[in-house]
Order: C-alpha cells, then sequence, then structure tokens
C-alpha cells in the first residue's frame, strides 16, 4: 500500500515569506508527527497528532510555526516569516498506535528539503 | 532530560567486516530503545527495537542488547555488505509524553 508522503519534496524560499508543508499518513493510521532535522542534528520533534486529540506542540521551536491536521489525516505544517535557521529537512511520520511512545513502528516520509535564502 | 548519544561517524568498512555503532542514552524510567536506518535517496525505516531491559532486536543480521546497567543500545553486525550503506540512528521512546528523541545519525559506507 501507499506509505507517508510528503509535498513539496523541496522548496527554496526567501527570507520572511512563509511556506506550507504538506504529509499524507498512511490510511487509518491515528498518530502523525512532524520532525525536523538540521544538518549534522538529529531527528528534533517538533509536533503530535493522535485522532481527535489536542496536539502536542511542546516541540514547536517559536511561534511561527504551527500545524493542523484536518479530518484526522493530512497535516500541514506552516512556517512564517521563515528565517535562514529554519532550513532543513522536514519529516513527518505517521503510525497506528493508539498511544505516543507505544513501541509501534512509525513511518516516515520522504522528507521536505527547505532552504531559505 | 531525555537523550540519546550515538558515535559520530562517518564510518567506512571493508565488505565482511565486523560492524559497531555505538548509542548510549539518558532516560528516567524505562524507555524502549529503537534504531532506524536511512537508505540512499529513501526515508527512514524501522531497522529493530527492545522495549525492556536484556531484550535483544534483530534484523537483516543486525543486532543490538538494551544494556540498563550501562545505559547502552549498541548496534552490531557480523559481516557488512555493501548494501548495509546507510546512515544509521538510535532513538529513544519514553513509557511517558509524546516525544521520540533520536540521535545524529551514523554514516556508513561499506567498500567491496
Amino acid at each position: 500500500g501507499a506509505g507517508v508522503s510528503q509535498s513539496p519534496s523541496n522548496k527554496v524560499t526567501e527570507k520572511g515569506k512563509d511556506v506550507e508543508l504538506r504529509c499524507d499518513p498512511i490510511s487509518g493510521h491515528t498518530a502523525l508527527y512532524w520532525y525536523r532535522q538540521s544538518l549534522g542534528q538529529g531527528l528534533e520533534f517538533l509536533i503530535y497528532f493522535q485522532g481527535n486529540s489536542a496536539p502536542d506542540k511542546s516541540g514547536l521551536p517559536s511561534d511561527r510555526f504551527s500545524a493542523e491536521r484536518t479530518g484526522g489525516s493530512v497535516s500541514t505544517l506552516t512556517i512564517q516569516r521563515t528565517q535562514q535557521e529554519d532550513s532543513a529537512v522536514y519529516l513527518c511520520a505517521s503510525s497506528s498506535t493508539l498511544r505516543a511512545s507505544s513501541t509501534d513502528t512509525q513511518y516516515f516520509g520522504p522528507g521536505t528539503r527547505l532552504t531559505v535564502l | 532530560g531525555d537523550s540519546v548519544t550515538q558515535m559520530e561517524g562517518p564510518v567506512t568498512l571493508s565488505e565482511e567486516a565486523f560492524l559497531t555503532i555505538n548509542c548510549t542514552y539518558t532516560a528516567t524510567g524505562y524507555p524502549s530503545l529503537f534504531w532506524y536506518v536511512q537508505y540512499p535517496g529513501e526515508g527512514l525505516q524501522l531497522l529493530l527495537k527492545a522495549t525492556k531491559a536484556d531484550d535483544k532486536g534483530s534484523n537483516k543480521g543486525f543486532e543490538a542488547t538494551y544494556r540498563k546497567e550501562t545505559t547502552s543500545f549498541h548496534l552490531e553486525k557480523g559481516s557488512v555488505q555493501v548494501s548495509d550503506s546507510a546512515v544509521y540512528f538510535c532513538a529513544l521512546s519514553p513509557n511517558t509524553g509524546n516525544q521520540f528523541y533520536f540521535g545524529t545519525g551514523t554514516s556508513l559506507t561499506v567498500i567491496p
């Protein structure tokens, strides 16, 4: 079946512009994660969605970052007034687990490479 | 707070060599531990996992044992192949909260 998909695969933007990154999780997966991978860094947790519950936004680095998940499926990560330090690969993952921090497997998308000039 | 530290790369080995990639963790309680792998041009995928102390995760000839006394989860393979060339990430999942903690990744290149 189809895996997690993300779009666009690459995004180049100018400093100060807003960007939207999209994630399509595996059908039926209730849990969805966003991560950021900066050059030479590990994956940094950003936000977690579980069904219709309020998202865990504890990893968002600033109020310029926000995310939505419509209908419990597709998610959009929005970065407002982008800065050069926002340049990174943004990864989305989904899981069928009903509880975070479970041992269930996370399935990752290919990522969106964001470059802020 | 919780964290994962893994050995820095890049690592270059000849085919059939023995591989060890070190991973240590800091966590309260009893986390679950994972190794993820990212092959060139592909997304991260789970390689193996262990959910409690002394558990051994294994897959594709790779093994890692959850050692609580040394807070380690080192990845090993007895004989690497060219197709094992990838970036390997150690990860931790606490038993509370929603976060996963990943290491910085170790790049492995296996040469024929």
